[in-house]
């Protein structure tokens, strides 16, 4: 168990629709990532935030967003879903620093039909 | 472009077999290179490597890195079946706008079996 926790597991919703994925890091970590996962893509880097501030963004379209709370924890949010976003999406924290390893939570399998 | 390929990107070997994994990049501003395993879900943690020539071992697994051509490999020996999964090789390179240090240039995996 890496102490990321994400929820929900799973999610399936209609195209156009909106959904949030949660996700709260490990204990102590100050940096929260979103990363996507499809079969043909693999894991695409998405958005970076550090004490709640944004730190890096990486292919994140602009129909999804994300913030990290004061809690430390962090939202994805994805709107006018479509049929191609389906995917696994995966959070990860690490304390921050240069150079630290990312842990990986179990990610949340969002299927839109 | 930032670029991580991985090779190969499926392997099939019999338990006991000694299997060596490569992954080589092209990357600007280079920080350290990273090694997971993902079974079913999250990705989990090997190695991170940030110095040519040294080793880091785990057991049965070790990794290296050479800077200089610009590839890592991960060698595990005496093989079981619970070391199928997929094996990922990333870069931390700094090239996402924020300059931010972490996020992670991943390969596509080399999807490793192990048959009894």
């Amino acid at each position: 168990d890496s102490g990321v926790t994400q929820t929900p597991k799973h999610l399936i919703t209609a195209t156009g629709q909106r959904v949030t994925l949660r996700c709260s890091p490990r204990s102590g970590d100050l940096s929260v990532y979103w990363y996507q996962q499809s079969l043909d893509q693999g894991l695409q880097f998405l958005i970076q935030y550090y004490n709640g501030e944004e730190r890096a963004k990486g292919n994140i379209l602009e129909r999804f967003s994300a913030q990290q709370f004061p809690d430390l924890h962090s939202e994805l949010n994805l709107s006018s879903l479509e049929l191609g976003d389906s995917a696994l999406y995966f959070c990860a924290s690490s304390v921050g620093a240069e150079n630290s390893p990312l842990h990986f939570g179990n990610g949340t399998r969002l299927t839109v039909t | 472009e930032d670029k991580v390929v991985q090779s190969p990107l499926s392997l099939v070997v019999h338990e006991g077999d000694t299997v060596t994994l490569n992954c080589s990049y092209e990357v600007t501003n280079f920080r350290s290179l990273l090694w997971y395993k993902q079974e079913k879900k999250a990705p989990t943690f090997l190695f991170m490597l940030t110095s040519s020539g040294i080793e880091k071992k785990s057991g049965r697994l070790s990794s290296i890195l050479d800077k200089k051509e610009l590839f890592s490999i991960l060698n595990i020996t005496a093989t079981q079946t619970g070391d199928s999964a997929i094996y990922l090789c990333a870069v931390s390179c700094g090239k996402y706008s924020g300059g931010g240090a972490d996020g992670l240039t991943f390969g596509k995996g080399t999807h490793l079996i192990i048959q009894p």
